[in-house]
């Protein structure tokens, strides 16, 4: 089954404690981004990644840290997390170049930063 | 600038009524691609309808249909008959270039009663 996976799909810490969010698709897709949903402000991308070793910053990157080291995998890692990270996250992935604009997104992970 | 504003953060209507959710965008490319997304209360992000800019017919997907008017720069979803399981936030959004960022909208909160 085509999919996007996130891991941890919950995860609650504190301030300061470094953590890594994983994304993994199967889809053989060049393009990854990370999205963070925030209320009354919709979806803004915080990276992204046009393919392996290529990742670039989008709307909100501060306080974020990305990698692309494998096709498949795009890790978000927030290196020392504060309380206004909590937020919903969203891994997205897309075939690129493409004639298809069509975006597949993860099942979300819940954050929150005390 | 690139925007896509929905200006109803609420809906309500009854069951098997149709509803129309407004979205507006604006950008000065020509080519782009607009989408509408479910999320329910479980928070996935569920894809429910593509238009592209060069389409000239209106998308359709079962009973979800993009009212797309490109001179006004309108993509209204309508959603006919609708069903207690249509309650949720939908979101409008835009990408530019195939297989890249996504700009979403805030939000329209859609509750269908019984």
């Amino acid at each position: 089954e085509a999919q996007v996976t996130q891991n941890p799909r919950y995860l609650i810490t504190v301030t300061g404690k470094k953590l890594t969010v994983t994304c993994s698709q199967n889809m053989n897709h060049e393009y990854m981004s990370w999205y963070r949903q925030d209320p009354g402000l919709g979806l803004r991308q915080i990276y992204y990644s046009m393919n392996v070793e290529v990742t670039d910053k989008g709307d909100v990157p501060e306080g974020y840290k990305v990698s692309r080291k494998e096709k498949r995998n795009f890790p978000l890692i927030l290196e020392s997390p504060s309380p206004n990270q909590t937020s919903l996250y969203f891994c997205a992935s897309s075939l690129y170049p493409s004639d298809n604009f069509e975006q597949f997104f993860g099942p979300g992970t819940r954050l929150t930063v005390l | 600038a690139q925007k896509i504003t929905q200006t109803q953060p609420g809906m309500f209507v009854q069951e098997k009524e149709a509803v129309t959710l407004d979205c507006t965008y604006d950008t000065s490319d020509q080519s782009y691609g607009l989408f509408w997304y479910k999320q329910p209360s479980s928070g996935e992000m569920i894809f429910l309808i593509y238009q592209g800019s060069y389409d000239e017919q209106n998308a359709t997907e079962g009973r979800y249909s993009l009212n797309f008017q490109k001179a006004r720069k309108s993509a209204n979803l309508v959603i006919s008959a609708s069903q207690l399981g249509d309650s949720a936030m939908y979101f409008c959004a835009m990408s530019h270039q195939a297989g890249t960022a996504l700009i979403f909208g805030k939000g329209t909160t859609l509750s269908v009663s019984s």
